[in-house]
C-alpha cells in the first residue's frame, strides 16, 4: 500500500518567508510524528500527534514552528519567518500500535 | 528521563568482516526497541524491532539484535557486512505498553563504513 507521502520534496526559500510542508500518513494510522534531521545530525523531535489527544509540542524549538492535523490524517508543518538555522531536511512518520514508524522521503528546506 | 546511547558514532569495518552497533537505552518501564536504517540519500528504513518475546530479533539484510534488559541494551550485529551495508544506523526507544503509541526517543546514530 502507499506509503507516508511528504511534499514537497524539496523548498529553497528567502530568509523572513514562511513555508508550509505537509504530510499524508500512511491510512489508518493514528500516530503521526514530524522530526528534523540536520547535516550530519540525529534525529530532533518536533512534534508528535497521537489521535484526538493535545499534541506533544515540547520539541518545537521556538513559537514560529507551528503544526496541525485535520481530521485526524494530513499534517502541515508551518515556519515563520524561516532563519537559515531552519535548513534541514524534515522528516515525517506515521505509526498504529507498537509497529515502528513509517517514514517519508522527507522535504528538504533550504533557507538563503 | 528516558535516553538512548549509541556508543559510537562511527564504525570504519572491511567488508566480509563481522559488525556489531552498540546501543544502550535508560528506562525504568518496559520498552519497545527499534534500529532503522539510512542510506545515503534516502528516507529512513525500519531494519528490526524487539516488542515482547524472544530477546534475539532478526531484521532485514541479515542483521539481527539481542534485547539485553539487564544490561539495558539492544545491540545490532551482523556476521558479514557487505558494501552496501554503508549507512547511517539509528536506535529507538519508546515507553511500551499494548496498543499504545509512544514519541520515540532516538539515538545520535552510527555512521557504518565498510571498506573493500
Amino acid at each position: 500500500g502507499a506509503g507516508v507521502s511528504q511534499s514537497p520534496s524539496n523548498k529553497v526559500t528567502e530568509k523572513g518567508k514562511d513555508v508550509e510542508l505537509r504530510c499524508d500518513p500512511i491510512s489508518g494510522h493514528t500516530a503521526l510524528y514530524w522530526y528534523r534531521q540536520s547535516l550530519g545530525q540525529g534525529l530532533e523531535f518536533l512534534i508528535y500527534f497521537q489521535g484526538n489527544s493535545a499534541p506533544d509540542k515540547s520539541g518545537l524549538p521556538s513559537d514560529r514552528f507551528s503544526a496541525e492535523r485535520t481530521g485526524g490524517s494530513v499534517s502541515t508543518l508551518t515556519i515563520q519567518r524561516t532563519q537559515q538555522e531552519d535548513s534541514a531536511v524534515y522528516l515525517c512518520a506515521s505509526s498504529q500500535g507498537g509497529t515502528g514508524p513509517s517514514f517519508g522521503a522527507g522535504t528538504r528546506l533550504s533557507v538563503l | 528521563a528516558q535516553s538512548v546511547t549509541q556508543l559510537d558514532s562511527q564504525v570504519p569495518v572491511f567488508e566480509e568482516a563481522p559488525v556489531e552497533l552498540r546501543c544502550n537505552y535508560s528506562s525504568s518501564v518496559s520498552v519497545y526497541l527499534f534500529w532503522y536504517v539510512q542510506y545515503p540519500n534516502q528516507g529512513l528504513q525500519l531494519l528490526l524491532k524487539y516488542l515482547s518475546g524472544s530477546t534475539l530479533v532478526k531484521g532485514i539484510n541479515g542483521f539481527e539484535a539481542e534485547f539485553n534488559k539487564s544490561q539495558t541494551s539492544f545491540h545490532l550485529r551482523k556476521p558479514s557486512v557487505h558494501i552496501s551495508d554503508t549507512a547511517e544506523y539509528f536506535c529507538a526507544v519508546s515507553e511500551g505498553g499494548a496498543g499504545n503509541n509512544r514519541k520515540l526517543i532516538w539515538g545520535l546514530g552510527t555512521s557504518l563504513a565498510v571498506n573493500p
